[in-house]
Formats: C-alpha cells, sequence, structure tokens
C-alpha cells in the first residue's frame, strides 16, 4: 500500500496568495483528517470526515480556511488568503471507520507550509 | 470534551536503561488511548493502542504502556532504550463513548536516548 500521500511537500508562498494542500488517503480507509503542527500550538485537529461528509470542523481556525473531500480518494485544505501566522506543517491522516471506531490514524508525510 | 497530558517535554535516558514516557487524558465515555511516534521530518507513526481488555498493551519496536483507569494514565514504556528510539513522541485519546471518531494529541514528549 502506498500509504497517504500528500501534495506539495514544501510550499512557500506569499501573504496573501491562495494556498491548496493535498491529500490522497490510503484505498478503503473512509476517514480522513487534516492536522497543523506548530511549536507553539502542537498538532491541532482541523477537521474530519467519514464517508466524504465533514464531521467536525470545529477546528479550522477561521473563515480562510476551507476543506473538501469531493470523493473517497482525495481531499484539499485551502487557506486563502494566507497569512504568516498560517505557516506551520500541515498533515492529512485516513482511517478504517469500524463499528466500533478503534482504528489508528495513518499520516502522510506532512506539507510544510512557509507564508511570508 | 476530551483532553490528553503529557507534562513532561523532555524525558532524558541513557541507552540500555528503561524509559517511561507519561501520559494522562480525560473522556467522558470509554477512552480509546494511542500513542504515536514522530521522527523529524516525518509524519507520526501508530506505535500502540488501549481498547478494551489487559491493561498492558505491547506495540511495534518493544515498546509497551500501561494503562491506568484510577489514575487515568496510559504511560509508554520500553524495558531497554535504543539510540534510535530517540524521537518525538504523542498520546492520543479519542472518547469511544460518544462513537465519534475525534483524536486528539497531547504536546508530545521528547525522548533523549544517549549512547
Amino acid at each position: 500500500d502506498a500509504g497517504v500521500i500528500q501534495s506539495p511537500r514544501h510550499e512557500v508562498t506569499e501573504m496573501g496568495q491562495e494556498v491548496t494542500l493535498r491529500c490522497k488517503p490510503i484505498s478503503g480507509h473512509n476517514s480522513l483528517f487534516w492536522y497543523r503542527q506548530t511549536m507553539m500550538r502542537g498538532l491541532e485537529l482541523l477537521i474530519y470526515f467519514n464517508n466524504n461528509v465533514p464531521i467536525d470542523d470545529s477546528g479550522m481556525p477561521e473563515d480562510r480556511f476551507s476543506a473538501k473531500m469531493p470523493n473517497a480518494s482525495f481531499s484539499t485544505l485551502k487557506i486563502q488568503p494566507s497569512e504568516p501566522r498560517d505557516s506551520a506543517v500541515y498533515f492529512c491522516a485516513s482511517s478504517l471507520k469500524g463499528g466500533s471506531h478503534t482504528g489508528e490514524l495513518f499520516f502522510g508525510e506532512g506539507s510544510r507550509l512557509t507564508v511570508l | 470534551a476530551q483532553s490528553v497530558a503529557q507534562p513532561e517535554d523532555q524525558v532524558n535516558v541513557a541507552e540500555g536503561n528503561p524509559l517511561t514516557v507519561k501520559c494522562t487524558y480525560s473522556v467522558s465515555g470509554n477512552p480509546y488511548l494511542f500513542w504515536y511516534v514522530q521522527y523529524p521530518n516525518r509524519g507520526l507513526q501508530f506505535l500502540l493502542k488501549y481498547i478494551t481488555g489487559d491493561n498492558l498493551v505491547k506495540g511495534s519496536y518493544g515498546f509497551e504502556a500501561e494503562f491506568n483507569k484510577s489514575q487515568t494514565s496510559f504511560h509508554l514504556k520500553k524495558p531497554s532504550a535504543l539510540v534510535s528510539d530517540s524521537a518525538l513522541y504523542f498520546c492520543a485519546v479519542r472518547d469511544g463513548g460518544t462513537g465519534g471518531f475525534k483524536t486528539i494529541f497531547g504536546a508530545g514528549t521528547r525522548l533523549f536516548v544517549k549512547a
């Protein structure tokens, strides 16, 4: 299995530009998570999907952030407009949601975003 | 709401000595507990989990964790540390009682193993 695939691995952009991060979950997994990691705030859950439906987006910092999952094999996290404080490593993770919801998360390698 | 606390920012241990990385949690329902490890510039990797059953859970790379319901703790342990165990370790919790899938992570503990 190829694992969770994220792109781009690194992104450097200027303040005000739109940023789109992409994620391909593990085939057969039906839950997908977006996390943000910074030194100051640690690992924050932004949003998660079950069967392509957003379940909890309470961690999305503000309206500049949006996430979509148009099908079971693809998700995007978009920031528009971007700001320097959005600089972080963004992780996508997927999991198999069974009857007892006990599945561990499988993480991608992350997308390191730098907003100048 | 669920929460996780990792009281130590850093743990230092000599190679060959036992190691413990501490974690306490808070959930309203049944706790599903996890440990993950992160190496530099990599994503998190699953180590082990507790869902139900035996309080001592064994996982990857010789790691184990002990679930203690009365102390709401889930400490990670290894009998003999290796230099290659040096990494960032995260404890995570999911509230099994709600039936949801929200997984919350602790702040992380950096483990340094000296040769």
